[in-house]
């Protein structure tokens, strides 16, 4: 399995404020994701990267940014962050090849904006 | 667009009991996998089980296995011989096989194993 790392674990935020989720990933996988989970509403995919030169809007990209700053690791920005933006993220990295393209996940960040 | 439906929110079970979560989807393509993911309390979520749909046989996974309906877009979860440990929320996922596809999730059933 992918050793996905994400930090913070919790943050505690006041809306408006900047803050930066990181992931990090020792397993080579070149595709990383992040999604947001919300109670009720399953995982959506914020953003994801095929390569360190390859990012691409997911269905709710609206309000966030993302860095692919090299392979391992893949950042994700509230750039001014809301209180609906309350919600517990998730970071994940793929298995590639034909037939054989699985996700794996990192442990999560609960984020709460106040 | 597809969709995954999981119409069972919760489900609660005795211990070493067998119990079945149920996931339907929707999609017009014939080439896609289909998984099974685990959450519980700690909130990592965790690969119980993948099919692929070109293959006929269903997946297994020592306790856990999947019928595979391909026809009826059906891919239910079987847990056998439940355990405390079980208990979590599930998701089905649905992907793709384009290769550059994201994973499509149900909003979860809540699975207690009562001791």
């Amino acid at each position: 399995d992918a050793d996905v790392t994400q930090t913070p674990r919790n943050r505690i935020t006041k809306t408006g404020k900047r803050i930066m989720l990181e992931c990090s990933q020792t397993k080579g996988h070149d595709r990383m994701y992040w999604y947001r989970q919300d109670p009720g509403l399953g995982l959506r995919l914020i953003y994801y990267s095929f390569d360190v030169k390859d990012i691409n809007k997911g269905e709710i990209s609206d309000g966030y940014s993302v860095s692919r700053q090299a392979q391992a690791k893949f950042s994700l920005s509230l750039e001014s962050a809301i209180p609906n933006q309350t919600a517990l993220y998730f970071c994940a990295t793929e298995t590639t090849g034909w037939g054989q393209e699985t996700q794996y996940f990192g442990p999560g960040t609960r984020l709460l904006v106040l | 667009a597809q969709t995954v439906t999981q119409s069972q929110p919760e489900m609660s079970v005795q211990e070493a009991e067998t119990v079945t979560l149920s996931c339907t989807y929707d999609t017009s393509e014939s080439n896609y996998y289909l998984f099974w993911y685990k959450q519980p309390p700690s909130r990592q979520m965790i690969l119980v089980i993948r099919q692929e749909a070109y293959k006929q046989q269903n997946a297994t996974e020592n306790r856990f296995s999947v019928n595979f309906q391909k026809a009826a877009k059906s891919f239910s979860l079987k847990i056998s011989d439940s355990q405390l440990g079980d208990t979590a929320m599930y998701f089905c996922a649905f992907q793709l096989n384009f290769g550059n596809e994201k994973l499509t999730f149900g909003t979860g059933t809540r699975l207690t194993i009562i001791p």
